[in-house]
């Protein structure tokens, strides 16, 4: 089992919709959750980190956190085309270390 | 925010030959430095994690004779790719961890080993 896993997808939405993306961590013990953003080519960029349970806001993105169910997920709300790109969840988990998943490529289309 | 540099971006090399990678913090101390390995549709794959002054921590299957890492300050960790072969082309990125625990990520290297 994958310590990080999300649908490596393409998943493709219209401009102006809500995008919606998930991930799922095994290791029950993490405490940090965070979303990147990585254009091709490029290194990521953090857009989000989230540590407690429940919604986290912060403009059009919108970060969920179920501790319970282990899993994490990233609205995005009016998509644009310039949100295309590869989002990495990622996880820190007891061991401290970082941990990616493969990330969801999201395709925006006007 | 804090800023984390690599040198070079891209660099093409022949087969057997080293290449030094560079990764700095410009306006912050790093606690720890880590390195990442990128394959085309992958995601980042931890390869190891280096403190200042200490010896670099390997993730398992990544070779230490191969991928040598020297963290010299708190502002520089370098990743030597000894005798490099075709299947280290790769993205290497680098992220630094600053005293609040913030990690931050560089812009990568391109390498490509012909």
């Amino acid at each position: 089992q994958k310590e990080v896993e999300q649908n490596s997808g393409p998943l493709s939405v219209p401009e102006g919709a809500i995008a919606s993306l998930n991930c799922t961590y095994s290791d029950r013990g993490s405490q940090s959750f965070f979303w990147y953003r990585q254009y091709s080519g490029k290194s990521p960029e953090l857009i989000m980190f989230i540590y407690s349970n429940g919604d986290k806001e912060d403009g059009r993105f919108t970060a969920q956190l179920n501790k319970a169910s282990q899993y994490v997920s990233l609205l995005i709300r009016d998509s644009q085309p310039s949100d295309s790109a590869t989002y990495l969840c990622a996880v820190i988990p007891v061991s401290g270390k970082l941990t990616f998943g493969q990330g969801t490529i999201l395709t925006v289309h006007p | 925010g804090a800023v984390v540099s690599q040198h070079p971006s891209r660099v093409i090399c022949k087969s057997g030959t080293s290449v030094k990678i560079e990764c700095r913090s410009l306006d912050f101390q790093a606690t720890t430095m880590f390195w990442y390995r990128q394959f085309p549709k992958q995601s980042l794959m931890l390869m190891a994690t280096s403190n200042e002054g200490s010896k670099a921590t390997y993730e398992q299957g990544v070779e230490k004779d191969k991928f040598l890492i020297n963290h010299a300050s708190l502002t520089l960790s370098t990743l030597t790719v000894t005798s490099a072969h075709p299947e280290d082309s790769s993205f290497y990125i680098c992220s630094a961890r600053d005293f609040a625990g913030e990690q931050y990520f560089g812009p990568g290297t391109r390498l490509t080993v012909t």
